[in-house]
């Protein structure tokens, strides 16, 4: 089975501080996403990476950045966190051939 | 652009009750059109998916069905459970393209 982990489930942060989001997978899927899942929003892409160093914005890139380093591994970064990035974020993977995205268990980031 | 639209939440209904979600999207050439759920506290799961006009997506007693000519991808199931209970989210890709859409999520409770 594929798996995607995302190394915390939830994480409480002060504002401004510089947070870490990660996601690993292990299918060797060239395309990983990150999106932010709130209320009433439903799932919105920030960021999506289609091969390694390579990263593409999405619908809210703003107050974010991404890092791919490595295949298996998608990072996202808040720079200077604010309470309007409290929310649920999900990383994704994907196989160039596949048709479905798999997901992470989510993690809940609390700003504060 | 590409969108996809279900039916506002929550449902709530009783055990065995019979279940429909409505989802229709609008896309140019043809998506790919899957069904997600995401139970209390997790990421996103694919229960089903369906990749050209008239096949049928079906999983765990669910089911969808799609319908190019009226754009529908609605999901069915015949007699519902209280571990039913999630929120479910439909959601169309092109071509192998690099991005889901997501609809809004509808959320089921399913009281015993």
């Amino acid at each position: 089975d594929v798996k995607v982990t995302q190394s915390s489930r939830y994480l409480v942060k002060r504002t401004g501080e510089k947070v870490f989001l990660e996601c690993v997978q292990d299918m060797d899927h060239e395309n990983m996403f990150w999106y932010r899942q709130d209320p009433g929003l439903g799932l919105r892409l920030i960021y999506f990476s289609y091969d390694v160093k390579m990263k593409e914005k999405g619908d809210i890139p703003e107050g974010y950045s991404v890092s791919r380093e490595k295949k298996e591994r998608f990072s996202l970064i808040l720079e200077s966190a604010s309470t309007n990035q409290t929310s649920m974020y999900l990383c994704a993977s994907r196989g160039a051939l596949d048709t479905e995205a798999f997901f992470g268990q989510g993690t809940r980031l609390t700003v504060v | 652009g590409d969108s996809v639209t279900q039916m506002e939440g929550p449902v709530t209904l009783s055990e065995e009750a019979f279940l429909t979600i409505n989802c229709t999207y609008t896309a140019t050439g043809y998506p790919s059109l899957f069904w997600y759920v995401q139970y209390p506290g997790e990421g996103l799961q694919l229960l089903l998916k369906a990749t050209k006009a008239d096949d049928k997506g079906s999983n765990k007693g669910f089911e969808a069905t799609y319908r190019k000519e009226t754009t529908s991808f609605h999901l069915e199931k015949g007699s519902v459970q209280v571990s039913d209970s999630a929120v479910y989210f439909c959601a169309l890709n092109k071509n192998y393209g690099q991005n889901f859409v997501f609809g809004p999520g509808t959320r089921l409770s399913v009281l015993p």
